[in-house]
């Protein structure tokens, strides 16, 4: 069976230090990979997606990187972190479609970590 | 961009009341996915209907999807207080990157 794992599960930083968030998928090859922000319990935002490695898509303009060096690893990163930074990230796998349909995602639906509740103070 | 409205943003019901919460768009989804999330966890799917008009029932809980693929529903028959949480609706339209509802936060005191 598939399983996704995401760590640290809470973190507390300083302003203007370094981030580094880990999300491993274990069970499947190839995924979506996604991560997701999440503010005071609402709706997510997405954050970044990745259809394989090396391949990421920035969705919001932000103090945030991703990188995705293996097919199971995604890692989300800052060099400074702001204090608007604070929230709860969610790292998420889907099914992806077959090769040839590499724009387009399958309807599989997101499966997601226990999140990282990131404090910056 | 897609998007998608929730309502009600809260709920607070006693045990054994009947609720129904709502995700609307004025956009055309492929598919639409309901996902209920603890505190402190990260979202779990509850179900996915990808045919306009589509009702799909898991226990007590009843979800339909409109017939024009913009708008879907979920009822929940005689709450629980296990029911309490997060409710999200996600919609995966052209791009099928799947966008979130704000969701509808349901408290079922027992």
């Amino acid at each position: 069976s598939q399983t996704i794992h995401q760590w640290p599960a809470t973190l507390v930083q300083p302003v203007g230090s370094p981030l580094s968030l880990e999300c491993t998928v274990e069970g499947t090859s190839n995924p979506n990979l996604y991560w997701y922000r999440q503010a005071a319990g609402r709706g997510l935002q997405l954050l970044f997606y990745s259809v394989g490695i090396g391949q990421i898509s920035s969705e919001v303009p932000q103090n945030l990187s991703a990188s995705r060096p293996q097919d199971r690893q995604f890692i989300l990163s800052s060099k400074k972190l702001l204090l608007s930074d604070s929230g709860f990230y969610l790292c998420a796998w889907s099914t992806a479609q077959d090769a040839i349909h590499q724009a387009k995602f399958s309807n599989s639906p997101l499966h997601f970590g226990n999140g990282t509740r990131l404090t910056v103070t | 961009t897609q998007l998608l409205e929730q309502s009600p943003q809260f709920l607070s019901i006693q045990e054994g009341e009947n609720l129904t919460v709502y995700c609307n768009s004025s956009s055309v989804f492929s598919s639409l996915q309901w996902y209920r999330q603890e505190p402190g966890e990260g979202p779990v799917l509850l179900v996915t209907v990808v045919t306009g008009g589509e009702v799909k029932k898991l226990k007590r809980l009843t979800f339909q999807f409109g017939d024009a693929r913009k708008d879907s529903s979920l009822h929940i028959t005689a709450a629980q207080p296990g029911d309490t949480g997060l409710y999200l609706c996600a919609g995966a339209g052209g791009s099928y990157i799947p966008t979130f509802g704000r969701g509808t936060s349901l408290i079922v005191h027992p």
